[in-house]
């Protein structure tokens, strides 16, 4: 149980084009997802919450338009890079919890991301 | 600034060797507490996590965490490592009224040499 999935799973792109990566929790009802991005051999950063049907709560640094999240069902969220650069390349990676209270979070497997 | 600290980047181990990883946060209050395991290839896993009660927890594949608040620590252990848990461990914290957000630990990448 628990399965978070991602697609795509990677990604190349121009720079100056828009990406969306989808995040589902196949097997429930993710009432949060969380958007991370892992540089290489570094750990994770959370970039955004996303609590289903309302707007991404960002943290700080993170440009709510360069990124944008879309929470619209309780087994979907995507976040969507808009006009990419190669700075935007990375792996990102989404998370999925069933409560915003105190709930471990599942993780999706990543999606690397490379702009050209 | 608030943080979580793991203190070991690399940790090269013998096989049946004993593993503690630390771990150390800079949050007050109440904060729930999460070891992740990212083997090569393959996404987070949950080995373990605190909320509350018993400060020693027992999570999967033998692991372990001790949570000693004074010292805002939680230390992952292990007594007999094996071939198969070289990966990347990641300490998380929850903050208070972090509303289940997890701020990482820059993690600890761990080969068990057989």
């Amino acid at each position: 149980g628990a399965v978070v999935s991602q697609h795509p799973s990677w990604v190349i792109c121009k720079s100056g084009t828009s990406v969306k990566i989808e995040c589902r929790s196949l097997d429930f009802q993710a009432t949060t997802m969380f958007w991370y991005r892992q540089f290489p051999k570094q750990s994770l950063m959370l970039m955004a919450t996303s609590n289903e049907g309302s707007k991404a709560t960002y943290e700080q640094g993170v440009e709510k338009d360069k990124f944008l999240i879309n929470h619209a069902s309780l087994t979907l969220s995507t976040l969507t890079v808009t006009s990419a650069h190669p700075e935007d390349s990375s792996f990102y990676i989404c998370s999925a919890c069933q409560s915003s209270l105190g709930e471990t979070q599942y993780f999706g497997p990543g999606t690397r991301l490379l702009v050209l | 600034a608030q943080s979580v600290s793991q203190h070991n980047h690399h940790v090269i181990l013998s096989e049946a060797a004993s593993l503690e990883l630390g771990c150390n946060y800079s949050y007050g209050g109440t904060v729930n507490l999460f070891w992740y395991v990212q083997y090569p290839g393959q996404h987070l896993q949950l080995l373990l996590k605190y909320f509350s009660g018993d400060p020693l927890v027992k999570g999967i594949k033998g692991f372990e965490a001790e949570f000693i608040k004074s010292k805002f620590s939680f230390n992952l252990r292990k007594p007999s490592v094996q071939w198969s848990d070289t990966a990347e461990y990641f300490c998380a914290v929850s903050p208070p009224r972090g509303y289940n957000k997890l701020i990482f630990g820059a993690g600890t990448r761990l080969a068990v040499h057989p």
